[in-house]
């Protein structure tokens, strides 16, 4: 099955400083690949999701990008402010298939 | 309004007493998940199921049961609840043409 990694585990920058965070995934077959944000004692949400059929993505000071020759993607904030502060998780799937398979989070503090 | 909602939110329960966490959706999604969070190893799928009396196995089922006898339920049991199943669970859902997963709002269990 699936195995994505994530890294790193914990991330502390400075505000306004960009935040990088990296994922690699194990299936060629994913194509599908999103972000979630954790918020501390709130449920997982979407912040952005790229496919297969393109390399970059962004919204407003987040972007994602994905090397499916590599296969590995990349969280890119910009810009961080300390409402960036939470847990991400990347995950990989195939559209049609199965639920997703996360990785194993990353702690992102924002200092001011 | 779209929810996903889990039930109890918290529960201390002692090992090998039976326990069920439910959950519920209103958006006619033909998908739902469970998955269990601890720190480190992300969100783990534990039972899956694509649509009414179909389940399948996650990447760690054992100790775990579910059923899906109607779309909008799907209740997660633990029949002799041990230790190492304290932990962070959430139930997601999707539509069937559609990956974006929606997470309900957790339930923090903690066995003795």
């Amino acid at each position: 099955g699936e195995n994505v990694e994530q890294h790193p585990s914990t991330l502390s920058v400075q505000e306004g400083d960009s935040a990088v965070i990296k994922c690699t995934y194990s299936d060629s077959a994913s194509n599908y690949f999103p972000w979630y944000k954790q918020e501390l004692g709130k449920r997982p949400q979407l912040i952005i999701d790229i496919r297969s059929n393109v390399g970059e993505k962004k919204d407003q000071r987040i972007a994602v990008t994905l090397n499916k020759t590599a296969k590995h993607f990349s969280l890119h904030i910009t810009e961080t402010q300390p409402e960036d502060s939470a847990v991400y998780f990347c995950a990989a799937s195939m559209e049609a298939g199965n639920m997703l398979t996360f990785g194993g989070g990353t702690r992102l503090m924002v200092k001011p | 309004e779209a929810q996903v909602t889990q039930n109890p939110r918290y529960l201390i329960t002692v090992t090998g007493k039976k326990l069920t966490v439910t959950c519920s959706q209103n958006m006619n999604h033909e998908y739902m998940s469970w998955y269990r969070q601890d720190p480190g190893l992300g969100l783990r799928q534990i039972y899956y199921s694509m649509n009414v009396e179909v389940t399948d196995k996650g990447d760690v089922p054992e100790g775990y049961k579910v059923s899906r006898k109607e779309k909008r339920n799907f209740p997660l049991i633990l029949e002799s609840p041990s230790p190492n199943q304290t932990s962070l669970y959430f139930c997601a859902t999707r539509q069937a043409h559609l990956p974006e997963a929606f997470f309900g709002q957790g339930t923090r269990l903690t066995v003795v």
